[in-house]
């Protein structure tokens, strides 16, 4: 049984903080991962792709992977209230399913 | 299109009618996804299609699922004999490859009276 595990949160943190995810896999086979964001009563959207050990950098977010702990995390640095809501690990491996964690949900407090 | 797009939005059914959900990937998207995701909960995966390969069902909650994918492009979710549990999202995505980033459609609300 492959499992994403994320704390559900809530995660509060003030306005231009850094929030950090974070979000771990049992499949030492995953191939790519993901983090989504999803606003309440909204589908996902993708924040951050990483597919190899280290750090990727997209604006305020940084994505970083550590296969060996089978763990990933997303930084979001200088949070803002629109950063708000809840976010989502996926894990993809050999079969092209992705498992999904159950999110954690971000609150950034002016 | 320029996203996934998914119709109905909303749907209100009564228990025992059908109900048929539909989805329409990115264009040159091979991979196709269904999941469901109940109030406050994650998402469930319930089939993917891959180009022309057989569809990987093994998410479909029973056999009152079931789901078509016609041409490699447009697929649609059957629900026969609706029951009140099935009331949840449906989320269609679709992917250029079965690794890569998938888009989400806007869902379809099914809502079993």
């Amino acid at each position: 049984q492959k499992e994403v595990e994320q704390n559900s949160g809530p995660l509060s943190v003030p306005e231009g903080a850094i929030a950090s995810l974070n979000c771990t896999y049992s499949d030492r086979g995953s191939q790519s991962f993901f983090w989504y964001r999803q606003y309440s009563g909204k589908s996902p959207e993708l924040i951050m792709s990483i597919y190899s050990n280290g750090d990727k950098e997209d604006g305020r977010f940084t994505a970083q992977l550590n296969k060996a702990s089978q763990y990933v995390s997303l930084l979001i640095r200088d949070s803002q209230p629109s950063d708000s809501a809840t976010y989502l690990c996926a894990v993809t491996g050999g079969s092209y399913i992705p498992t999904f964690g159950r999110g954690t949900s971000l609150i950034v407090h002016p | 299109g320029a996203g996934v797009s998914q119709s109905p939005s909303n749907k209100v059914t009564e228990k025992g009618k059908d109900v048929e959900l539909r989805c329409d990937p990115i264009s040159g998207h091979t991979a196709l996804y269904w999941y469901r995701q109940s109030l406050g909960q994650g998402l469930e995966f319930l089939i993917y299609f891959q180009g022309n390969s057989a569809p990987d069902k093994s998410g479909l909650p029973s056999d009152r699922f079931s789901a078509e994918r016609t041409g490699g492009s447009v697929s649609t979710l059957t629900i026969q004999r609706t029951q009140q549990e099935d009331s949840a999202v449906y989320l269609c995505a679709s992917s250029r490859a079965g690794l890569e980033t998938q888009y989400f459609g806007p869902g379809t609300r099914l809502l079993v009276l």
